[in-house]
């Protein structure tokens, strides 16, 4: 079991430029969720799929972030326009099931808007 | 070898018992720990944070930190069924300052 996978490990992007962060939770896993994390704010929660279908996104900052979950192998978060903001560390979890079952976090996207 | 570990994996206690969960790290030069409940379907809610060594408390929840023994518990008193979660450990290590995160403990309170 290679746990959740997420790629890049590193981006680095150019302010205004669009950048997309993949996520492979673990097989078997109907729970998929994106956080955000930074020093500042520690983890922030982006949104939420279950069974591929989106659940809860009211973490998703309204204009410029999407996700998709087009198969339940991967989903992308997508960043427009990127700002240097948005530097952070972005966590993708899965879980198995149900809500009080342990999160199976990636090593996390480190994105870097210059 | 994982950074951040947990223990135990699972706990269950009675309403009313305090509750202790442990946290041991990989860094003692660390001095960014949080204590996170996924208590809900999104909810990843922070309990404690904790910035240097000695005790933290928040209502009913108290962090202790001790870096020379690579160690931070939370302790959880008068624990309530509303409680019943999984609880993170959060370390910030290295020169980048990554938070690093436990595998969490499923803590269970029965009435």
């Amino acid at each position: 079991n290679a746990g959740v996978i997420q790629t890049p490990r590193h981006k680095v992007t150019g302010k205004g430029q669009e950048a997309t962060l993949w996520c492979e939770p673990i097989s078997g896993h109907s729970a998929v969720f994106w956080y955000r994390q930074t020093i500042v704010q520690g983890l922030e929660f982006l949104t939420y799929f279950r069974n591929q279908a989106p659940i809860d996104d009211s973490g998703m900052p309204k204009e410029r972030f999407s996700a998709q979950m087009p198969n339940q192998s991967h989903s992308t978060l997508k960043i427009q326009s990127t700002q240097p903001q948005d530097s952070a560390v972005y966590l993708c979890a899965s879980r198995q099931g149900m809500a009080n079952e342990r999160l199976f976090f990636g090593h996390g996207t480190k994105l870097s808007v210059l | 070898q994982q950074k951040v570990q947990q223990s135990p994996e699972s706990l269950t206690v009675s309403e009313g018992a305090m509750a202790s969960l442990n946290c041991t790290f990989s860094d003692g030069t660390s001095n960014n720990f949080r204590w996170y409940r996924q208590h809900s379907a999104k909810g990843l809610e922070v309990l404690v944070s904790i910035f240097s060594d000695g005790e933290k408390e928040e209502g009913r929840f108290t962090a202790h930190l001790n870096r020379a023994n690579l160690h931070v518990s939370l302790h959880i008193r008068e624990p309530q069924p509303s409680d019943s979660a999984v609880y993170l450990c959060a370390v910030s290590m290295g020169s980048n300052n990554r938070i690093f995160f436990g595998d969490g403990t499923q803590l269970v309170v029965k009435p």
